[in-house]
């Protein structure tokens, strides 16, 4: 099935770091959505946007919708331990009302 | 918040069997349920949408035959894997949409089902 491009697939961080990581699609989405999920668990919703150029912050977490609709980004900021686990971007195009998955970013951080 | 509850969290089937997973919204009413594989270390992959009272539409490649979907209520979603085999083994999780309140609320995951067939 189709998928977004979601890079980077890993990082290796020390805690107290910032962290970034995107989404791009070849088509245009009318929703992103950023979740995180933990072995053996389903993915849990961290922001959603629904707007184009709409700037959302969760805490330590700020993700934007791309201005042209084919791209979204989310910012991690101070990085500490809990934060370890894969994010998934995900959005729905105009087309359809399931939810399209990038491959997700694996995220590790030592202490 | 929506809640979605997943069971079972893990079952393990003999090759041959069937094995079925449910999938409930607690606090919401669930008009579209979606169901995805997945593979270790690998992303969601969508199987199936169904709306409730209706045929669920599956995935290209996905074996409707094989992978019963029934979405008889506003809550309840079930995925049965038929006559599983080893190669059927995976994560699968659901994903419910729907109204709450008036409000269009999203999508929320249950907490997956871990198969494994032996």
């Amino acid at each position: 099935g189709q998928q977004l491009n979601q890079s980077p697939q890993s990082m290796f961080i020390q805690e107290g770091e910032d962290v970034s990581m995107n989404c791009t699609s070849s088509s245009i989405f009318n929703t992103w959505l950023w979740y995180k999920q933990d072995p053996g668990e389903g993915p849990v919703l961290l922001i959603a946007l629904y707007k184009a150029g709409e700037l959302t912050s969760n805490g330590r977490l700020t993700a934007q919708f791309g201005i042209t609709r084919k791209d979204s980004f989310l910012n991690i900021s101070a990085s500490i331990p809990s934060d370890v686990g894969i994010y998934f971007c995900a959005g729905r195009n105009q087309a359809g009302t399931a939810l399209i998955f990038g491959k997700g970013t694996t995220l590790s951080v030592s202490s | 918040g929506a809640v979605v509850s997943q069971h079972p969290s893990r079952v393990i089937c003999k090759s041959g069997t069937s094995v079925k997973i449910e999938c409930r919204s607690l606090d919401f009413q669930a008009t579209t349920m979606f169901w995805y594989r997945q593979f270790p270390k690998k992303s969601l992959m969508l199987m199936a949408t169904s709306n409730e009272g209706s045929k669920a539409t599956y995935e290209q490649g996905v074996e409707k035959d094989k992978f019963l979907i029934n979405h008889a209520s506003l809550t309840l979603s079930t995925l049965t894997v038929t006559s599983a085999h080893p190669e059927d083994s995976s994560f699968y999780i659901c994903s419910a949409r729907g109204l709450i309140q008036g409000a269009n609320y999203g999508y929320t995951f249950g907490s997956g089902t871990r198969l494994t067939v032996v």
